[in-house]
């Protein structure tokens, strides 16, 4: 049974660039939310995903934008890059309507330059 | 705001001892709670979770206790392994609300 898959597992990008991250969630899973984990910090919510739809949306600027295909995987793509958004981002994968237990993907490690 | 925080940064345990981790919360309407394990370089592992209909609830090796009165919750694992070195976060749920809130988490280290 294969888990949450990210990638890639890591990227460097420049200020400036563009990037799409992409999350294939756990098997007979259909909710899949994108976290940013900083450095020595806990992770923070970007926004989720349900039924193709961006369900709730974290404090993250426009530039942080996402979209969910019918088989449930996921992009997350971030505009404009900062250096401050190197850092890893996670997708958890989650079933149906509600809080349930989220599976995360090992993380796609993201430095700006 | 929400804050989820942990009352330590570091836990140094000694193989074999049980260990305890502790977390705070702020959110009185929080009412799921979840309990990860993030290893270096890698995506935070679940270990277990409890709602608030609950105080006390038991893995394998792991105890999770909420307390709704004082709004903690702890983790307890039997007979630390070094395997279970690793930085443990809690992360709270609210109805209506879809994202889990994470505090900063805590670093366990095992001493052989």
């Amino acid at each position: 049974d294969a888990g949450v898959t990210q990638s890639p597992t890591h990227l460097i990008k420049t200020r400036g660039q563009q990037v799409t991250l992409r999350c294939s969630p756990k098997s007979g899973h259909d909710t899949v939310s994108w976290y940013q984990q900083a450095l020595g910090q806990g992770p923070q919510f970007i926004f989720q995903y349900y039924e193709e739809e961006e369900r709730q949306r974290g404090n993250f600027p426009d530039r942080f934008s996402g979209h969910q295909f019918p088989n449930y995987s996921s992009e997350l793509n971030v505009n404009a890059l900062l250096l401050g958004d190197s850092a890893l981002y996670l997708c958890a994968s989650s079933l149906g309507w509600g809080l349930t237990e989220a599976f995360f993907g090992q993380g796609t490690r993201l430095t700006v330059v | 705001g929400e804050s989820v925080g942990l009352h330590l940064p570091t836990l140094s345990v000694q193989e074999g001892d049980n260990s305890i981790i502790n977390c705070a919360y702020s959110n009185s309407a929080s009412d799921y709670f979840i309990w990860y394990k993030q290893e270096s370089g890698k995506g935070p592992q679940f270990i277990i979770d409890i709602r608030s209909n609950m105080d006390k609830r038991q893995g394998q090796r792991v105890t999770v206790l909420l307390n709704k009165t004082v709004k903690h919750l702890s983790l307890q694992i039997a007979a630390t392994q070094p395997g279970d070195s690793a930085v443990y976060f809690c992360a709270e749920g609210s109805p209506n609300d879809y994202k889990l809130s994470f505090g900063a988490g805590t670093t366990v280290t095992v001493r052989a």
